[in-house]
C-alpha cells in the first residue's frame, strides 16, 4: 500500500538555524512526492515537488531530493526565518491524483 | 480568482443532526477532493470526483456522502453526525490526467464540532 512516515514534531529552532524534516515513503510503482505547508488558520499550500527519482524540488530556500534507493524525501533549509513557522506535510501521489499525507511536523522558529 | 472557497468556516452540530459543506472552485479544475484533518493523523481522503456527475470513495468514506452536480462545486454531506466526525475538513481541486494532474489547491477549511 501507500504510506508516508514523517518526522515527529514539534520542532523548535532559532532563527538562521539549519532545518531538516525527515520523510520516508512506501508506495507501489513510482509515485510523485510533495511537501505542503500549512500556515496558522489557512489551508495547505504546495511548497515543492519531485516527480521522479533524483529530482530535486526547491522553493523559497527549501529543498528536497527524491531518493528512490532510500525511499526518502527529506525537507531541508539552510537558514530558517520566523516566517517559516508552520506545519509541514510530506505527501505522495498515487492513483487518480490521490494524495497520501504524513502526520505533519510543526515548526516553530524563535527570534 | 478566489481559488477554492469553503462554506461554512465553523459549525457546531449535535449528534444525529445533518449538514452539508460546500466547496467551490473557479479554476476550471476537473478533479475535486474532500479531506479531513485530525491531530496526529495528517489529512485523509474522504471522497473525490474526477468530473461532473462522478464521485468515488477515498480512504475514510463511511458516514459521508458527496455530490458533484456542477463542475465548480463539490458538496460533502453528513446525514447523521457523530462525535467521531469532529474534525477540520478541507476541500481541494486540481487538473486531471490530461494536464498531468498538477498540484492540488486547498481551501481554507471548515472546523466542525459534533457534540
Amino acid at each position: 500500500g501507500n504510506s508516508v512516515t514523517q518526522m515527529e514534531g514539534p520542532v523548535t529552532l532559532s532563527e538562521e538555524a539549519f532545518l531538516t524534516i525527515n520523510c520516508t515513503y512506501t508506495a507501489t510503482g513510482y509515485p510523485s512526492l510533495f511537501w505542503y505547508v500549512q500556515y496558522p488558520g489557512e489551508g495547505l499550500q504546495l511548497l515543492l515537488k519531485a516527480t521522479k527519482a533524483d529530482d530535486k524540488g526547491s522553493n523559497k530556500g527549501f529543498e528536497a531530493t527524491y531518493r528512490k534507493e532510500t525511499t526518502s524525501f527529506h525537507l531541508e533549509k539552510g537558514s530558517v526565518q520566523v516566517s517559516d513557522s508552520a506545519v509541514y506535510f510530506c505527501a505522495l501521489r498515487a492513483g487518480a491524483n490521490n494524495l497520501f499525507f504524513g502526520t505533519g511536523t510543526r515548526l516553530t522558529v524563535i527570534p | 480568482n478566489a481559488g477554492v472557497t469553503q462554506t461554512p468556516k465553523f459549525r457546531v452540530l449535535k449528534t444525529g443532526q445533518s449538514m452539508t459543506l460546500l466547496c467551490a472552485q473557479d479554476m476550471n479544475h476537473e478533479y475535486m477532493y474532500w479531506y479531513r484533518q485530525d491531530p496526529g493523523m495528517g489529512l485523509r481522503l474522504i471522497h473525490y470526483s474526477v468530473g461532473e456527475g462522478t464521485t468515488a470513495k477515498g480512504e475514510v468514506p463511511d458516514g459521508y456522502n458527496v455530490s458533484r452536480l456542477k463542475k465548480q462545486n463539490f458538496l460533502l454531506g453528513l446525514e447523521s453526525a457523530a462525535p467521531s466526525q469532529t474534525s477540520v475538513y478541507f476541500c481541494a481541486s486540481s487538473y486531471g490526467a490530461s494536464k498531468g494532474y498538477n498540484e492540488q489547491f486547498f481551501g481554507p477549511g471548515t472546523r466542525l464540532t459534533v457534540l
